[in-house]
């Protein structure tokens, strides 16, 4: 089985710039999270997707941050525009609906220079 | 929301030697997650558990949900390099939420 996949790997951009990330989660797996890792620390909730609706998006910074999960299916965060302190590995999760157990994707690293 | 500690934040073992970590919260979890995430990769799901008391194996890996529903211990039994990595604990953000609220992790380092 496939699992999570996440796009790009890398990614570099100065600051004031908008960068996109992209996941497509695990097939049969309704619920799709992002969560943001800094170095040092454990991943923190940007938000939360049940299909295609936002379930929790209360951690998400939304002046700058944005995500969307169309079809319910691939999902995409923005950011808008870059700050130095949104340097971290962006990570993707999926997990099957009402259940806590989350499966990740490799993240992309993000730098903000 | 859920705040997680963890402890030790770092261990530095032999090969062949048994690991002991822990996690406790503040509040009452009724889940408790173990991950590991090797560098440059995402976490990786060890256990889970659901149960206050259970107690459950995978390989050389247990895991126990303690009693007060407040922490969490897992073990490693004769470490092997591959075992290198950081170890986090994970718990629902609150009452009758699904995402994830991770401790600040067990770095571990294994000699061979």
């Amino acid at each position: 089985e496939a699992g999570v996949a996440q796009s790009p790997r890398y990614k570099i951009i100065e600051k004031r710039q908008s960068v996109a990330f992209w996941c497509n989660p695990i097939s049969g797996h309704a619920t799709l999270y992002w969560y943001q890792q800094i170095l040092g620390q454990g991943p923190k909730l940007l938000i939360q997707f049940q299909n295609n609706g936002v379930v929790d998006d209360s951690q998400l910074p939304k002046d700058r941050f944005s995500a969307e999960r169309l079809k319910g299916v691939d999902s995409t965060l923005k950011i808008q525009p870059a700050k130095l302190e949104d340097s971290a590995v962006y990570l993707c999760a999926s997990s099957l609906a009402g259940t806590a157990e989350a499966f990740f994707g490799q993240g992309t690293r993000l730098t903000v220079v | 929301g859920q705040q997680l500690n963890q402890s030790p934040q770092s261990m530095f073992i032999q090969e062949g030697e048994d690991v002991s970590m822990n996690c406790t919260s503040s509040s009452i979890f009724n889940t408790w997650l173990w991950y590991k995430q090797d560098p440059g990769e995402g976490p990786v799901l060890l256990i889970a558990l659901y149960k206050a008391g259970e107690l459950t194996s995978n390989g050389r890996l247990t895991a126990q949900f303690g009693i007060t529903r407040k922490d969490s211990f897992l073990n490693i039994s004769a470490s092997i390099p591959s075992d290198v990595g950081i170890y986090f604990c994970a718990g629902p953000l609150g009452e009758g939420r699904r995402a994830l609220t991770f401790g600040s992790g067990t770095r571990l380092q294994v000699q061979p």
